[in-house]
């Protein structure tokens, strides 16, 4: 079974830092990785995807993920962090043989002036 | 376009009441989904809709039943209402699972049951 793990339930950063929202999974076969971000009231909206190819997946909004395969990690991350940024982020995993998507329990970032 | 579209946005049940909750998309997607939203749980799978004619169950199927009425339109249907149905629940749909398998979400329906 496949499984994805959000080990922050909240990470906290000052607006114009770096920002690193942490990813793991299990998976059997090659996964299908994936970023949503959910603001207040809203459904989920894509924000990156990692299929195959470069490790360095980059998104909307500025954002970018990085694939490792050998630590079974997809973090997200954006260089300087603005205000609007804040919501919850879902990391999500499929493998090449299913068609669901597995989600991780969410991390809300909030993003300080 | 208006992407995926759910209807009621918000609704209050008593305990064994019935209801549905409609979903439709316009994107011509194949396949459809349906997830419940829990605080610290993430999204789970209740079911899925491959493609038009098929449906399967997901992570939590008990208590719902789903009907894929055409291509755009996917229904979750709770026949006796709990209150552990109390829930955000959301739609998605997403184009071949072969072009990656995104999938887009519409605005969610709360749930509340008494």
């Amino acid at each position: 079974a496949q499984s994805v793990a959000q080990p922050e339930d909240q990470v906290n950063v000052a607006e114009g830092n770096p920002l690193t929202v942490k990813c793991t999974y299990s998976v059997s076969g090659n996964p299908y990785l994936f970023w949503y971000v959910q603001y207040p009231n809203r459904g989920l909206q894509f924000l990156l995807k990692y299929i195959t190819g470069d490790n360095l997946v980059k998104g909307s909004y500025g954002f970018e993920a990085e694939f490792n395969k050998s630590q079974t990690s997809f973090h997200l991350k954006k260089p300087s962090a603005l205000v609007s940024d804040s919501a919850l982020y879902f990391c999500a995993v499929r493998d090449d043989a299913g068609n669901m998507l597995t989600f991780g329990g969410g991390t809300r970032l909030m993003v300080k002036p | 376009n208006a992407g995926v579209t759910q209807t009621p946005k918000f609704q209050v049940l008593k305990t064994g009441q019935s209801m549905t909750l409609q979903c439709a998309q316009d994107m011509n997607h194949n396949s459809m989904y349906w997830y419940r939203q829990d605080p610290g749980m993430g999204l789970r799978l209740i079911y899925y809709s491959a493609s038009e004619g098929t449906t399967d169950k997901g992570e939590v199927p008990n208590g719902y039943n789903v009907s894929r009425l055409n291509k755009r339109e996917f229904s979750l249907r709770l026949e006796s209402a709990a209150p552990s149905q109390t829930s955000v629940y959301f739609c998605a749909s997403s184009p071949w699972t072969a072009l990656g398998g995104t999938q887009y979400f519409g605005p969610g329906t709360r749930l509340l049951v008494l």
